[in-house]
């Protein structure tokens, strides 16, 4: 099965950084997941890491180190729109993903 | 774009009385999924179909059942429903010939049992 941690809640200031914390203890691993959620919405995809290191998707950056079951993705000049649930997800050999419980970020102003 | 449509959008239910959530994706998607969330869980994985006439069985499967008839619909039948699974129902779907697998989400069907 898959354990995967993040913090519950972070508060943070319009235009700041945020790093959202995410590790994980799995029977396998197929790669790594973050996704947006709005409330009240779909979640959306927002970034995957299958490799050690980091990857950047305009203000928005991704990292991964397998060895230490560690993720965090990186939240820049953070924006009102920002506000929502960041979820953590690992994919198993079979490729399921498995989620974790989600972080809420409140941007304000 | 569709995309994925889920339906109902909203159901209340009395416990006992069986229901159908309904899936259907216009992307020809191989693989399909159901998940639940709830406040402090996070999405759980209920049932999964990796191409049409399979399915298998996620970490949450007790009262729910699934088929996969054709590519495009993937229907979640709860047969005699209980309180323990109001809950906000997700429907998604990938494509697994994608290297990352991404999966799209439907809207969401909010299930509340009396």
């Amino acid at each position: 099965g898959q354990n995967i941690d993040q913090p519950t809640e972070m508060t943070a200031t319009e235009g700041a950084i945020v790093q959202i914390n995410c590790t994980y203890q799995t029977s396998g691993f197929n790669g790594l997941f973050w996704y947006q959620q709005h409330a009240g919405e779909a979640p959306t995809f927002l970034s995957y890491n299958v490799l050690d290191g980091l990857e950047e998707k305009g203000r928005f950056s991704s990292f991964l180190s397998r060895s230490k079951g560690y993720s965090y993705l990186l939240l820049k000049e953070l924006q009102m729109k920002d506000s929502a649930s960041y979820l953590c997800a690992v994919r198993d050999n079979d490729y399921k993903l498995s989620f974790g419980a989600g972080t809420t970020v409140t941007v304000r102003a | 774009t569709a995309g994925i449509t889920q339906a109902p959008t909203s159901q209340i239910l009395a416990a006992g009385r069986s229901m159908t959530l309904r899936c259907t994706q216009d992307m020809r998607h191989n693989a399909m999924y159901w998940y639940r969330q709830d406040l402090g869980l996070g999405l759980r994985l209920i049932h999964y179909s990796n191409t049409a006439g399979t399915t298998g069985k996620g970490e949450v499967p007790d009262g729910y059942s699934v088929s996969r008839a054709n590519t495009d619909d993937f229907p979640l039948t709860l047969a005699s429903a209980v309180p323990s699974q109001t809950s906000v129902y997700f429907c998604a779907s990938s494509d697994s010939e994608d290297g990352a697998n991404v999966l799209t989400f439907g809207a969401g069907s909010r299930l509340t049992v009396l």
